[in-house]
């Protein structure tokens, strides 16, 4: 039931940046509902990494940053590290479906 | 630090209801939003529901028919009732919590996750 659209994968070398964009429409991000982004990672709890679209929760390395314009948003990540290898997900709200809503998910490989 | 823990049957027969619990310590269970998530093997991530500290509740359009959230203060737990399972509700789920600045739920992200529970749906 996705209805927000991330790249299958995106990979980069230790220490580069690689971006996720976040692509929705008009009843969920261009509609003003916030962004937010989660790193899955096999085993164990999904951790919140990005919040309103672009503010980091404590804990989280500011090497991660969000921001969203029109109907998408994306993630970031500089200085690339082996630990970032993951899946991560945007998710947001949309209104015609009355439901939260999350992204198809990106695999980040470390290369 | 607020932790949730999934708990509950790993194998449920087609038909019958899916039922899981997730145990809040570290916090009260009487505030917040509280929520559950699933992730069918090789797919995304779905929302089930969630129901707040005051019993309301608000399901999935594509799940309501067959989801019922519950909430147990006395024990700290809440939990999901998933009725008429096939093999397409074979996943593992998740509980959070539901978390935000705003008046408006749904503007709210999930802060806090339990690590999952896998539920297999099959005879």
């Amino acid at each position: 039931q996705s209805v927000l659209t991330q790249p299958p994968s995106v990979s980069g070398a230790p220490g580069q940046r690689v971006t996720i964009s976040c692509s929705g429409g008009r009843s969920d991000i261009r509609a003003g509902y916030d962004v937010h982004w989660y790193q899955l990672l096999p085993g164990t709890a999904p951790k919140l990494l990005i919040y309103g679209n672009n503010n980091r929760p404590s804990g989280v390395p500011d090497r991660f940053s969000g921001s969203k314009s029109g109907t998408s948003a994306s993630l970031a990540i500089t200085g690339l590290q082996a630990e970032d290898e993951a899946d991560y997900y945007c998710q947001s709200y949309d209104a015609n479906l009355s439901a939260f809503v999350f992204g198809t998910g990106t695999k980040v490989t470390v290369l | 630090q607020v932790r949730l823990q999934e708990s509950g049957p790993g194998l449920v027969k087609p038909s019958e209801t899916l039922s899981l619990t997730c145990t809040v310590s570290g916090g009260s269970i009487s505030t917040h939003y509280w929520t559950w998530i699933r992730q069918p093997p090789g797919k995304g991530l779905e929302w089930i529901g969630y129901i707040h500290s005051s019993g309301s509740t608000n399901y999935n359009p594509s799940l309501k028919s067959r989801v019922t959230i519950s909430l147990d203060t006395s024990k700290n737990q809440f939990s999901l009732r998933l009725t008429s399972v096939t093999a397409a509700d074979t996943a593992v789920y998740y509980c959070a919590r539901l978390t935000g600045d705003s008046y408006y739920y749904y503007y709210y992200a999930m802060d806090v996750w339990g690590q999952g529970t896998t539920v297999t749906v099959s005879s």
